[in-house]
Protein backbone atom coordinates (compact mmCIF):
# COMPACT_ATOMS: atom_id res chain seq x y z
CA UNK A 1 0.00 0.00 0.00
CA UNK A 2 0.99 3.70 -0.68
CA UNK A 3 0.29 4.97 2.84
CA UNK A 4 -1.89 8.37 3.16
CA UNK A 5 -1.36 10.08 -0.26
CA UNK A 6 -2.29 14.08 0.07
CA UNK A 7 -2.21 16.56 -2.37
CA UNK A 8 -0.81 18.80 -3.35
CA UNK A 9 2.28 18.93 -1.51
CA UNK A 10 2.78 22.56 -1.40
CA UNK A 11 -0.06 25.27 -2.39
CA UNK A 12 0.82 29.16 -2.05
CA UNK A 13 -2.04 30.70 -2.82
CA UNK A 14 -3.40 34.56 -2.61
CA UNK A 15 -5.69 35.92 0.58
CA UNK A 16 -9.42 35.50 -1.00
CA UNK A 17 -8.78 32.88 -3.14
CA UNK A 18 -10.58 29.22 -2.31
CA UNK A 19 -7.83 26.26 -1.59
CA UNK A 20 -8.74 22.43 -1.91
CA UNK A 21 -6.77 19.84 -0.19
CA UNK A 22 -6.89 16.48 -1.09
CA UNK A 23 -6.48 13.07 0.46
CA UNK A 24 -6.25 8.71 -0.36
CA UNK A 25 -6.59 7.14 3.28
CA UNK A 26 -5.01 3.91 2.92
CA UNK A 27 -7.66 0.70 1.49
CA UNK A 28 -9.78 -0.40 4.32
CA UNK A 29 -9.04 2.19 6.62
CA UNK A 30 -12.36 3.37 8.05
CA UNK A 31 -11.26 6.63 10.13
CA UNK A 32 -10.06 9.64 8.85
CA UNK A 33 -8.46 12.41 10.64
CA UNK A 34 -7.77 15.95 9.34
CA UNK A 35 -4.87 17.99 12.01
CA UNK A 36 -3.53 21.34 11.34
CA UNK A 37 -0.01 21.99 12.57
CA UNK A 38 1.15 25.65 12.99
CA UNK A 39 4.12 26.74 15.41
CA UNK A 40 1.79 28.79 17.53
CA UNK A 41 -0.85 25.81 18.18
CA UNK A 42 0.68 22.82 17.60
CA UNK A 43 -0.93 20.11 15.86
CA UNK A 44 -4.41 20.53 16.20
CA UNK A 45 -7.63 18.05 15.18
CA UNK A 46 -10.01 19.97 12.78
CA UNK A 47 -12.48 16.93 11.67
CA UNK A 48 -13.12 13.14 11.52
CA UNK A 49 -14.69 10.30 9.66
CA UNK A 50 -16.04 7.11 10.41
CA UNK A 51 -16.63 5.29 7.10
CA UNK A 52 -17.53 8.44 5.31
CA UNK A 53 -19.82 10.19 7.90
CA UNK A 54 -18.20 13.12 10.07
CA UNK A 55 -18.54 12.68 13.29
CA UNK A 56 -16.87 15.21 15.03
CA UNK A 57 -16.07 18.60 13.40
CA UNK A 58 -15.33 20.98 16.59
CA UNK A 59 -11.93 21.40 15.61
CA UNK A 60 -12.97 23.70 12.33
CA UNK A 61 -12.19 27.35 12.99
CA UNK A 62 -14.53 28.84 11.20
CA UNK A 63 -17.18 28.70 8.61
CA UNK A 64 -14.69 29.34 5.87
CA UNK A 65 -13.73 25.76 6.19
CA UNK A 66 -15.38 22.43 5.41
CA UNK A 67 -14.53 18.69 4.55
CA UNK A 68 -16.08 15.90 2.98
CA UNK A 69 -15.38 12.65 2.37
CA UNK A 70 -17.89 11.43 -0.57
CA UNK A 71 -16.52 7.81 -0.65
CA UNK A 72 -14.17 5.53 0.94
CA UNK A 73 -11.17 6.79 -1.13
CA UNK A 74 -11.28 10.11 -0.80
CA UNK A 75 -11.71 13.48 1.07
CA UNK A 76 -11.16 16.87 0.62
CA UNK A 77 -10.87 19.72 3.31
CA UNK A 78 -12.13 23.09 1.75
CA UNK A 79 -11.18 26.94 2.72
CA UNK A 80 -13.23 29.43 1.21
CA UNK A 81 -11.72 32.28 1.57
CA UNK A 82 -8.67 31.37 2.55
CA UNK A 83 -7.02 34.21 4.67
CA UNK A 84 -3.15 34.10 5.75
CA UNK A 85 -3.61 32.84 9.39
CA UNK A 86 -4.69 29.84 7.40
CA UNK A 87 -0.87 29.44 6.90
CA UNK A 88 -0.46 26.18 8.06
CA UNK A 89 0.87 22.10 7.59
CA UNK A 90 -2.42 20.05 6.99
CA UNK A 91 -1.85 16.44 7.64
CA UNK A 92 -4.61 13.73 7.00
CA UNK A 93 -4.46 10.64 8.99
CA UNK A 94 -6.26 7.21 8.69
CA UNK A 95 -6.91 4.39 11.20
CA UNK A 96 -8.79 1.18 10.41
CA UNK A 97 -10.67 -0.67 13.39
CA UNK A 98 -10.43 -3.81 11.50
CA UNK A 99 -6.31 -3.61 10.44
CA UNK A 100 -4.00 -5.48 11.74
CA UNK A 101 -2.59 -1.88 13.28
CA UNK A 102 -5.46 -1.41 15.22
CA UNK A 103 -5.49 2.19 17.02
CA UNK A 104 -2.62 3.46 15.04
CA UNK A 105 -2.89 6.66 13.18
CA UNK A 106 -0.92 6.39 9.83
CA UNK A 107 0.09 10.01 8.53
CA UNK A 108 0.25 11.47 5.10
CA UNK A 109 3.39 13.59 4.45
CA UNK A 110 1.19 16.63 4.74
CA UNK A 111 0.06 19.91 2.69
CA UNK A 112 1.95 23.12 3.65
CA UNK A 113 -0.56 26.02 2.50
CA UNK A 114 1.06 29.43 2.49
CA UNK A 115 -1.67 31.95 2.02
CA UNK A 116 -0.03 35.61 0.93
CA UNK B 1 -11.06 15.35 29.61
CA UNK B 2 -7.94 13.69 28.07
CA UNK B 3 -4.71 15.88 27.62
CA UNK B 4 -1.09 15.18 26.74
CA UNK B 5 1.67 17.39 28.74
CA UNK B 6 5.66 17.26 27.38
CA UNK B 7 7.25 19.62 29.42
CA UNK B 8 10.36 20.00 27.14
CA UNK B 9 9.63 22.02 24.58
CA UNK B 10 13.51 21.38 23.13
CA UNK B 11 16.08 19.13 24.09
CA UNK B 12 19.78 19.15 23.06
CA UNK B 13 21.73 15.88 23.64
CA UNK B 14 25.31 15.02 22.39
CA UNK B 15 25.81 11.61 19.93
CA UNK B 16 26.27 8.61 21.81
CA UNK B 17 24.19 9.99 24.52
CA UNK B 18 20.88 8.27 26.59
CA UNK B 19 17.83 10.57 25.73
CA UNK B 20 14.66 10.61 27.86
CA UNK B 21 11.77 12.52 26.23
CA UNK B 22 9.15 13.01 28.99
CA UNK B 23 5.52 12.56 28.60
CA UNK B 24 2.40 12.97 30.98
CA UNK B 25 -0.76 12.21 30.14
CA UNK B 26 -4.94 13.01 31.85
CA UNK B 27 -7.39 10.27 31.18
CA UNK B 28 -9.84 8.67 33.80
CA UNK B 29 -9.68 5.27 32.09
CA UNK B 30 -6.61 2.85 30.72
CA UNK B 31 -5.29 5.03 28.17
CA UNK B 32 -4.00 3.66 24.55
CA UNK B 33 -0.42 5.93 24.26
CA UNK B 34 1.30 6.43 21.41
CA UNK B 35 5.18 8.23 20.16
CA UNK B 36 5.54 9.89 16.90
CA UNK B 37 8.78 11.20 15.35
CA UNK B 38 8.42 14.02 12.63
CA UNK B 39 11.39 14.85 10.50
CA UNK B 40 11.45 18.17 8.91
CA UNK B 41 9.14 18.02 6.12
CA UNK B 42 7.55 14.58 6.58
CA UNK B 43 4.47 13.52 7.99
CA UNK B 44 3.99 11.50 11.52
CA UNK B 45 5.76 8.04 11.48
CA UNK B 46 5.00 5.68 14.92
CA UNK B 47 7.57 4.81 17.05
CA UNK B 48 5.34 2.53 19.40
CA UNK B 49 2.16 2.34 21.59
CA UNK B 50 1.12 0.98 25.00
CA UNK B 51 -2.41 -0.26 25.29
CA UNK B 52 -1.66 -2.96 27.79
CA UNK B 53 0.48 -5.87 29.71
CA UNK B 54 3.99 -5.22 29.53
CA UNK B 55 4.42 -1.42 30.57
CA UNK B 56 7.39 -1.33 28.99
CA UNK B 57 7.16 -1.32 24.78
CA UNK B 58 9.69 -1.83 22.42
CA UNK B 59 9.61 0.51 19.32
CA UNK B 60 11.45 1.05 16.03
CA UNK B 61 14.74 2.48 15.58
CA UNK B 62 15.97 1.19 19.00
CA UNK B 63 13.30 3.81 21.32
CA UNK B 64 11.55 2.51 24.28
CA UNK B 65 8.86 3.68 26.51
CA UNK B 66 7.65 3.14 30.10
CA UNK B 67 3.80 3.30 30.83
CA UNK B 68 3.79 4.41 34.81
CA UNK B 69 0.31 4.36 35.91
CA UNK B 70 0.82 6.14 39.36
CA UNK B 71 3.25 8.81 37.38
CA UNK B 72 0.68 9.33 34.14
CA UNK B 73 3.50 9.10 32.68
CA UNK B 74 5.15 7.71 29.56
CA UNK B 75 8.38 8.52 28.96
CA UNK B 76 10.65 7.83 25.73
CA UNK B 77 14.05 6.78 25.92
CA UNK B 78 16.93 5.64 23.75
CA UNK B 79 20.26 4.44 25.28
CA UNK B 80 22.36 6.42 22.44
CA UNK B 81 21.33 8.74 20.22
CA UNK B 82 22.07 8.98 16.60
CA UNK B 83 22.24 12.10 14.73
CA UNK B 84 19.41 10.93 12.51
CA UNK B 85 17.32 10.76 15.93
CA UNK B 86 17.08 14.98 15.70
CA UNK B 87 13.47 15.64 14.74
CA UNK B 88 10.35 16.37 16.77
CA UNK B 89 8.86 14.17 18.71
CA UNK B 90 5.10 13.84 20.02
CA UNK B 91 3.22 11.72 22.60
CA UNK B 92 -0.30 11.35 22.00
CA UNK B 93 -3.46 9.85 24.03
CA UNK B 94 -6.53 8.07 22.33
CA UNK B 95 -9.12 8.03 25.29
CA UNK B 96 -11.86 5.31 23.19
CA UNK B 97 -9.40 4.71 20.70
CA UNK B 98 -10.38 6.91 18.26
CA UNK B 99 -9.65 10.12 18.76
CA UNK B 100 -6.27 11.22 19.48
CA UNK B 101 -4.76 14.04 21.43
CA UNK B 102 -1.83 15.17 20.95
CA UNK B 103 1.18 16.86 23.08
CA UNK B 104 2.90 19.81 22.04
CA UNK B 105 6.06 18.10 21.00
CA UNK B 106 9.67 18.23 21.68
CA UNK B 107 12.21 19.46 19.50
CA UNK B 108 15.30 16.88 19.10
CA UNK B 109 18.77 18.53 18.19
CA UNK B 110 21.96 15.94 18.48
CA UNK B 111 25.10 17.48 18.18
CA UNK B 112 28.26 15.54 17.33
Amino acid sequence: DAGVIQSPRHEVTEMGQEVTLRCKPISGHDYLFWYRQTMMRGLELLIYFNNNVPIDDSGMPEDRFSAKMPNASFSTLKIQPSEPRDSAVYFCATQGWRSSSYNEQFFGPGTRLTVL
Amino acid sequence: AQSVTQPDIHITVSEGASLELRCNYSYGATPYLFWYVQSPGQGLQLLLKYFSGDTLVQGIKGFEAEFKRSQSSFNLRKPSVHWSDAAEYFCAVAGNGNQFYFGTGTSLTVIP
